[in-house]
């Protein structure tokens, strides 16, 4: 089983959709998670980061972590175009420096306007 | 992109050549990676730095080294090219400290062994 496992997608929603990208993981060490999200042909950016359990809010998107589910989601609310891209979550067991970060293979979407 | 630049950003070469991809940042933190990224692979570390001189082998290290002699610049060689490093290479670096650390990524170089 894979540290991280994350549905490539491809997604398709109409403009204005709630959308939602997963993650699972095998890790119970990891503590630290983020979302990152790649525009075509350039480098991956920070969307979200969020520790341990719990819920994050940025605007109009939502970070949830279930450590007993070993399971982590990102919500985007009245998705636009400009949201399309590939999304990838990672995680850490602490934070930052040495500790690797271990990528999803990331979840594609394309939001039709 | 967090002040992070690579150098070149494509290049084409041939199977056996030497070739250097040179990751430049401006933001003085400590920790520099570098990542490959294939499709039905994602992103997976190469080699990372922790300071001047100091590095570390990544998940795919094999064919590669690194160097690093000043805190903004970190060189990723492959010794002698092969087509199954035909890949895009991304650079990241992180601060190695405090609650929010994380890693800021470069705009990548795509490489292409002929």
């Amino acid at each position: 089983q894979k540290e991280v496992e994350q549905d490539p997608g491809p997604l398709s929603v109409p403009e204005g959709a709630i959308v939602s990208l997963n993650c699972t993981y095998s890790n119970s060490a990891f503590q630290y998670f983020m979302w990152y999200r790649q525009y075509s042909r350039k480098g991956p950016e920070l969307l979200m980061y969020t520790y341990s359990s719990g819920n994050k809010e940025d605007g109009r998107f939502t970070a949830q972590v279930d450590k007993s589910s070993k399971y982590i989601s990102l919500f985007i609310r009245d998705s636009q175009p400009s949201d399309s891209a590939t999304y990838l979550c990672a995680m850490s067991p602490s934070q930052g420096g040495s500790e690797k970060l271990v990528f999803g293979k990331g979840t594609k979407l394309t939001v039709n306007p | 992109d967090a002040g992070i630049t690579q150098s070149p950003r494509h290049k084409v070469t041939e199977t056996g050549t030497p070739v250097t991809l040179r990751c430049h940042q401006t933001e003085n933190h400590r920790y520099m990676y570098w990542y490959r990224q294939d499709p039905g692979h994602g992103l997976r570390l190469i080699h990372y730095s922790y300071g001047v001189k100091d590095t570390d082998k990544g998940e795919v290290s094999d064919g590669y080294s690194v160097s690093r002699s000043k805190t903004e610049d970190f060189l990723l060689t492959l010794e002698s090219a092969t087509s199954s490093q035909t890949s895009v290479y991304f650079c990241a670096i992180s601060e190695g400290r405090g609650s929010t650390d994380t890693q800021y990524f470069g705009p990548g170089t795509r490489l292409t062994v002929l």
